[in-house]
């Protein structure tokens, strides 16, 4: 198995522009999460889904983050508008339910300048 | 909802000497508790978990047990190496489709030869 599969690896935009964050988590995986890890704030959950549907979004900043998973192996992570404080890496991961432990993806750097 | 508490923030060992990391939560529910260690610039990867059925378990030179009673557990590492330098987190949840892994802040180990 490739494991949880995110793209890009890196990502450098500037600010106002629209950025997409993909995630393929690892197939049989019914459970999906996004986290974003800074130095302040550690690791953050911004939303997971179970069986491709939104569970718990709270954590989600603003407005300006949407997340979606259309199917089973694929999930999306959009900030429309990017701002500078939005830099951070994201990390996707994956679990068969949560109980066995998540496995995460390389995640991506985003950086917005 | 669940509180996890981590400390130390920062620890520093000798090699060959023991190094243990204690955390705490607050859902008396909560009954799975995995830790993951994350090397710089990679994803975080789980290492040892325990439930809640169980007090201790042993994986070579990492052990974590767990005191339902008092709402904590530790990871305990033997004969620490150069590689086990890391940063480690704890996290803790409940089972079942709305559970979720919450993380504790994460604890930086440096192993000194």
């Amino acid at each position: 198995d490739a494991g949880v599969i995110q793209s890009p690896r890196h990502e450098v935009t500037e600010m106002g522009q629209e950025v997409t964050l993909r995630c393929k988590p690892i197939s049989g995986h019914n459970s999906l999460f996004w986290y974003r890890q800074t130095m302040m704030r550690g690791l953050e959950l911004l939303i997971y889904f179970n069986n491709n549907v939104p569970i718990d979004d709270s954590g989600m900043p603003e407005d300006r983050f949407s997340a979606k998973m259309p199917n089973a192996s694929f999930s999306t992570l959009k900030i429309q508008p990017s701002e500078p404080r939005d830099s951070a890496v994201y990390f996707c991961a994956s679990s068969f339910e949560q109980y066995y432990g998540y496995t995460f993806g390389s995640g991506t750097r985003l950086t917005v300048v | 909802g669940e509180n996890v508490e981590q400390h130390p923030s920062t620890l520093s060992v000798q090699e060959g000497d023991s190094a243990v990391i204690k955390c705490t939560y607050s859902d008396s529910a909560s009954n799975y508790f995995p830790w993951y260690k994350q090397e710089l610039g990679k994803r975080p990867q789980l290492i040892i978990d325990i439930r809640s059925n169980v007090g201790e378990k042993k994986d070579q030179r990492i052990a974590v047990t767990l005191n339902k009673t008092a709402k904590h557990f530790s990871l305990h590492i033997t004969e620490t190496q150069p590689e086990d330098s890391a940063v480690y987190f704890c996290a803790a949840s409940g089972t079942g489709t709305a559970s979720k892994l919450t993380f504790g802040t994460g604890t930086r180990l440096q192993v000194t030869l």
